[in-house]
């Protein structure tokens, strides 16, 4: 069974410009959610998918966006980058209460 | 608020020297705790989950344990491929039971198991 996909794994973006990173979640699970990781902060939650809908969402602000389609694969927006929002951005899906599944991450360098 | 913490923040350790990795929680009425191991340049791979104080969960030389309050990743006779960032992330009875409702991740402890 392939696991989560992740594209693309680097980016370089600079300040103002905006981003979309995709994930294709394992075969089967539902639910998507993205997480920002930094080495100061750890891994922080960014927004949950479930069956196109957003469920959950943490605390970051309005440029950052998401969406899944009716496939479960799903997108996360960024926009107006800031320096700041460089971060390798994971990715993990699961279904029916399973541990969460990850992807191997976009990082995403913006100068 | 729901608290995890890790520690040490990094460990190093030589081949064959056993150690534990602690996970602290503050979390009324805990749900489940995982633990997940972190390549460099890759995703966390899911390594066990707990539910109950008592409760173990062993994979090869790696023994999760679990308390009311903390948990312990045990490496018994590490490897040098045992070397990588293990986090532990706990689950609140705030989570609908579903993905990352009601998940908390804590930092990490990064080892380094030298040959």
């Amino acid at each position: 069974k392939a696991g989560v996909t992740q594209t693309p794994r680097y980016l370089i973006k600079t300040r103002g410009q905006q981003v979309t990173l995709s994930c294709s979640p394992i075969s089967g699970h539902r639910s998507v959610s993205w997480y920002q990781q930094t080495p100061g902060q750890g891994l922080q939650f960014l927004f949950e998918y479930f069956s196109e809908t957003q469920r959950n969402k943490g605390n970051f602000p309005g440029r950052f966006s998401g969406r899944q389609f009716s496939n479960s694969r799903s997108e996360m927006n960024v926009s107006t980058l800031e320096l700041g929002d460089s971060a390798l951005y994971l990715c993990a899906s699961s279904w029916g209460g399973s541990p969460l599944h990850f992807g191997n991450g976009t990082r995403l360098t913006v100068t | 608020e729901d608290q995890v913490t890790q520690s040490p923040e990094a460990l190093r350790l030589q081949e064959g020297e056993s150690s534990s990795l602690n996970c602290s929680y503050t979390v009324s009425g805990l749900r489940g705790l995982f633990w997940y191991r972190q390549d460099p340049g890759k995703g966390p791979e899911f390594l066990f989950t707990l539910y109950s104080a008592g409760e173990e969960k062993e994979k090869e030389r790696l023994k999760a344990t679990l308390t009311k309050k903390e948990s312990f990743l045990h490496i018994t006779a590490p490897k040098p491929e045992d070397s990588a960032t293990y986090l532990c992330a706990v689950l609140s009875p705030q989570g609908s039971g579903g993905g990352a409702d009601g998940l908390t991740f804590g930092k990490g402890t990064h080892l380094i198991i030298q040959p």
